[in-house]
């Protein structure tokens, strides 16, 4: 079945270090894919997205790469902060409307 | 501007009661979808509505039913409550069917 799952549940890096957080995904079908930010107490924060056509997209210190020959994707936050601690959710959808997520990777930044 | 709002935050119910849960989607949003996380875990699908009509449904049970309103607000109610329904409730709304989603701060059922 469908599965989208995080290669590490946890990540510590030091305050200013870039980080790097790792994805599978099962389903070659899905095409379209978004990173979500969950800190404690609080619903999922949409960071990016990006659609299978693309293998790389960037915003404001994080980028994505998707690498659909080996069904990876990954975010990568630079000169990581003390607020970029919380559990990162890479979720995967085929038609739009049914986001699957992992499990999260828990990233704690060391000061 | 107001993001996804879901009402109450938190719920404190008994085996066997029903709950019902609220949200309001970002104005101009049509679509709101439900998630339960239970600890430790990522969100599960279980509701989207898109112009009050259901899209799509996860692998819940027929206890679990939503709605949604003319104004796109929705509810999701639960009945005759488990205590593994015990998670956090997420509400994710989204321009249209097909569009990136952004989540409410989620209810906090537990059931004792």
């Amino acid at each position: 079945g469908e599965s989208v799952g995080l290669h590490l549940p946890t990540l510590s890096v030091q305050e200013g270090d870039n980080s790097i957080i790792n994805c599978a995904y099962s389903n070659s079908a899905s095409d379209y894919f978004i990173w979500y930010k969950q800190e404690s107490g609080k619903g999922p924060q949409f960071i990016i997205d990006i659609r299978s056509n693309m293998d790389k997209r960037q915003g404001q210190r994080v980028t994505v790469l998707l690498n659909k020959t080996v069904k990876h994707l990954s975010l990568q936050i630079a000169a990581t902060q003390p607020g970029d601690s919380a559990v990162y959710f890479c979720a995967e959808t085929k038609n739009d409307y049914k986001l699957s997520f992992g499990a999260g990777t828990t990233v704690t930044v060391r000061a | 501007d107001a993001g996804v709002t879901q009402s109450p935050t938190h719920l404190i119910k008994t085996r066997g009661q029903q709950v019902t849960l609220r949200c309001s989607p970002i104005s101009g949003h049509k679509s709101v979808s439900w998630y339960q996380q239970v600890l430790g875990q990522g969100p599960q699908f279980i509701f989207q509505y898109y112009e009050k009509e259901e899209r799509g449904r996860g692998n819940f049970p027929d206890r679990f039913s939503a709605r949604q309103f003319p104004n796109y607000s929705s509810e999701l109610n639960v009945n005759a409550l488990l205590l593994g329904d015990s998670a956090l409730y997420l509400c994710a709304s989204s321009l249209g069917s097909e569009s990136k989603a952004f989540f409410g701060q989620g209810t906090r059922l537990t059931v004792v």
